[in-house]
């Protein structure tokens, strides 16, 4: 099955600085790969996606990009506010559509 | 469009004992995931379905079982409960390479 692994466990950062969060997988027939975000006590929720034929995609201050070759995907958050504190998650959508997730990075952000 | 609907929300079961937690979706989605949360950690799959009449294992099946009648719902059945099965689930549906949409949790403890 699929394996997906996260790094970092934990991450802190100053208000204003940019976070990377970086994931690899190893199912070649993984093609989507979203990041969720969960705020304590809540349910997970989509901040970004990307499918596999694309390399990069960006909302406001948020950005993911995709290697498929090397099976690695990340997300980046520039200019962090304390709002951004939370548990994110990246996970693959498998061909037989199972969706594994990462084991998540606790992103602290210091004001 | 109440999105996915899960009870109960919290609920204490002694040692053996079994229960039902119920999912139901109004999006008419095909696919549906039980997940669990342990503290701190991140999300594994249980079950998942891709159709009705059609579910799969995930990665922590033991000890669970599922059934899907109905695109609509698909419940979770823990039988001879045991204290390794503490943990916050969660239920999810999704369409084709698309976000997967989460219920609000039930917190499950066994004592």
């Amino acid at each position: 099955g699929e394996n997906v692994e996260q790094h970092p466990s934990t991450l802190s950062v100053q208000e204003g600085d940019s976070a990377v969060i970086k994931c690899t997988y190893s199912d070649s027939a993984s093609n989507y790969f979203p990041w969720y975000k969960q705020e304590l006590g809540k349910r997970p929720q989509l901040i970004i996606d990307i499918r596999s034929n694309v390399g990069e995609k960006k909302d406001q201050r948020i950005a993911v990009t995709l290697n498929k070759t090397a099976k690695h995907f990340s997300l980046h958050i520039t200019e962090t506010q304390p709002e951004d504190s939370a548990v994110y998650f990246c996970a693959a959508l498998t061909g037989a559509n199972n969706l594994f997730f990462g084991t998540g990075t606790r992103l602290t952000v210091i004001p | 469009n109440a999105g996915v609907t899960q009870t109960p929300k919290f609920r204490i079961l002694k040692i053996g004992q079994s229960m039902t937690l119920q999912c139901t979706q109004d999006m008419n989605h095909n696919y549906m995931y039980w997940y669990r949360q342990d503290p701190g950690m991140g999300l594994k799959l249980i079950y998942y379905s891709v159709g009705a009449g059609i579910t799969d294992k995930g990665e922590v099946p033991n000890g669970y079982n599922v059934s899907r009648s109905t695109t609509e719902d698909f419940p979770l059945r823990l039988e001879l409960a045991a204290p390794s099965q503490t943990s916050v689930y969660f239920c999810a549906s999704s369409t084709d390479y698309t976000e997967a949409f989460f219920g609000q949790g039930t917190r499950l403890t066994v004592v």
